[in-house]
């Protein structure tokens, strides 16, 4: 059965700091893996999507980048702002059908 | 605009009480699935489907049902409600053509069961 797990659990950092959120999981043969936002009392929020023969997306000042052997992928921030504060996502994708494994989060607050 | 759309936001429920969450997209999504978000344990899938008269069960199905008539919606219905269903519930669709496509949800329904 797929694990994913993301560290930390929660990260405080001021504004302006570049920084690296984890996500690691124990079966290698996935699909895809995306990373999503989620504010408070809100849906979530597609940020990126790598599929697993890609080793890097960007998107602004995010970058999501993935080793499927050693089953991590980490997205960086850079440049971090205060609206930037939510909680972040990982999730992968084994199959071809709907099946999507979450992490538990990382609750990222960025002080002005 | 509208993506996936889940009505209602909030509900309250008395153990026992049944009724369905809706779940609608506008995106002519094939694949539709439900999840429940619980503090500590993530978000885990209950139902889902991959096209219209196609369901299939996910980690934590019991006590839900669905069903897939058309394409647009994917009605999630809490037979007998349960404390233990108190949870944030979402509805998430994705194009069906091909693998890596991405998943987009909705806002959640707020349920609690007393």
């Amino acid at each position: 059965k797929q694990e994913v797990t993301q560290i930390p659990a929660a990260l405080s950092v001021p504004e302006g700091e570049n920084l690296v959120l984890n996500c690691s999981f124990t079966d290698s043969a996935i699909y895809n893996l995306q990373w999503f936002r989620q504010d408070p009392g809100k849906g979530l929020t597609s940020l990126l999507l790598i599929q697993s023969s890609q080793r890097e997306q960007t998107s602004g000042r995010l970058n999501a980048s993935l080793d499927k052997s050693s089953g991590r992928s980490t997205l960086y921030i850079a440049a971090s702002q205060p609206g930037d504060s939510a909680t972040y996502l990982c999730a992968v994708n084994n199959n071809a059908g709907n099946m999507l494994t979450f992490g538990g989060g990382t609750r990222l607050m960025v002080k002005p | 605009n509208a993506g996936v759309t889940q009505t209602p936001k909030f509900q309250v429920l008395k153990t026992g009480q049944s009724m369905t969450l809706q779940c609608a997209q506008d995106m002519n999504h094939e694949y539709m699935s439900w999840y429940r978000q619980d503090p500590g344990m993530g978000l885990r899938l209950i139902h889902y489907s991959v096209g219209a008269g196609i369901t299939d069960q996910g980690e934590v199905p019991n006590g839900y049902n669905v069903s897939r008539s058309t394409t647009e919606d994917f009605p999630l219905r809490l037979l007998s409600a349960a404390p233990s269903q108190t949870s944030v519930y979402f509805c998430a669709s994705r194009n069906g053509a091909g693998v890596n496509t991405e998943a987009f949800f909705g806002q959640g329904t707020r349920l609690t069961v007393v």
